[in-house]
């Protein structure tokens, strides 16, 4: 079965400050993997997601994740923090193949200073 | 605009009560979830469907039951038997299982009192 752990429960940054959130997952073969944003009180947006090929991937809102088998990380990159990016985000590993069901991290609460 | 729709926004129960949360979806997805989410837990697994009238148990489905009779909607019943239920509860959608939840609802507050 996949896990995945996201070891930092809070991140903060200064606005305009680059952000790097960490994913490490475990899982066998090759995985599926996923990041998440949630605003408070709020539903889950999907940033990016990563199946296969390139490994830099690129998201919306400025977000991109690069996964790096050997280290079996998919960290979280933003280049210039700003205050509306203070939110919950989760990382999500799934298994490749069938009709897998991602496994969710416990996610990162990302506090943004002006 | 399509999107997936979940209400109430906040519910309160009382202890032994069944009650029943509703997803809607107009995106024409096969694959819908219903997720639990405490405080510094993630998301938790509850039930997922791949097509209507299917519907498989995620990790945590012990106290709760679905329903897959239209493709657009996925109601979660929170029954009598769910020994904690107070909890955020998050439905999805995705057009279909492989690819993992693509849409989130905005979620509904469950508060037993």
């Amino acid at each position: 079965a996949q896990s995945v752990t996201q070891p930092d429960i809070h991140i903060t940054v200064s606005e305009g400050a680059s952000l790097e959130l960490r994913c490490n997952y475990s899982y066998g073969a090759t995985p599926y993997l996923f990041w998440y944003v949630q605003s408070p009180g709020q539903g889950l947006q999907l940033l990016l997601k990563y199946f296969s090929g390139d490994t830099l991937v690129q998201g919306i809102k400025g977000f991109e994740a690069e996964f790096k088998r050997s280290q079996s990380s998919f960290n979280l990159r933003k280049p210039s923090v700003h205050w509306s990016d203070a939110a919950e985000y989760f990382c999500a590993v799934g298994a490749v193949g069938g009709s897998y069901i991602p496994t969710f991290g416990r996610g990162t609460s990302l506090i943004v200073h002006p | 605009d399509g999107g997936i729709t979940q209400s109430p926004k906040y519910l309160f129960r009382k202890e032994g009560q069944n009650v029943t949360l509703s997803c809607e979806q107009n995106l024409n997805h096969d694959a819908m979830y219903w997720y639990r989410q405490d405080p510094g837990q993630g998301l938790r697994l509850i039930y997922y469907s791949q097509i209507v009238n299917d519907f498989q148990k995620g990790d945590i489905a012990e106290g709760y039951s679905v329903s897959r009779e239209k493709k657009e909607s996925f109601p979660l019943t929170v029954t009598s038997a769910q020994k904690n239920p107070t909890a955020f509860y998050l439905c999805a959608s995705s057009p279909k299982t492989g690819t993992g939840p693509a849409f989130f609802g905005q979620g509904t507050r469950l508060t037993v009192v």
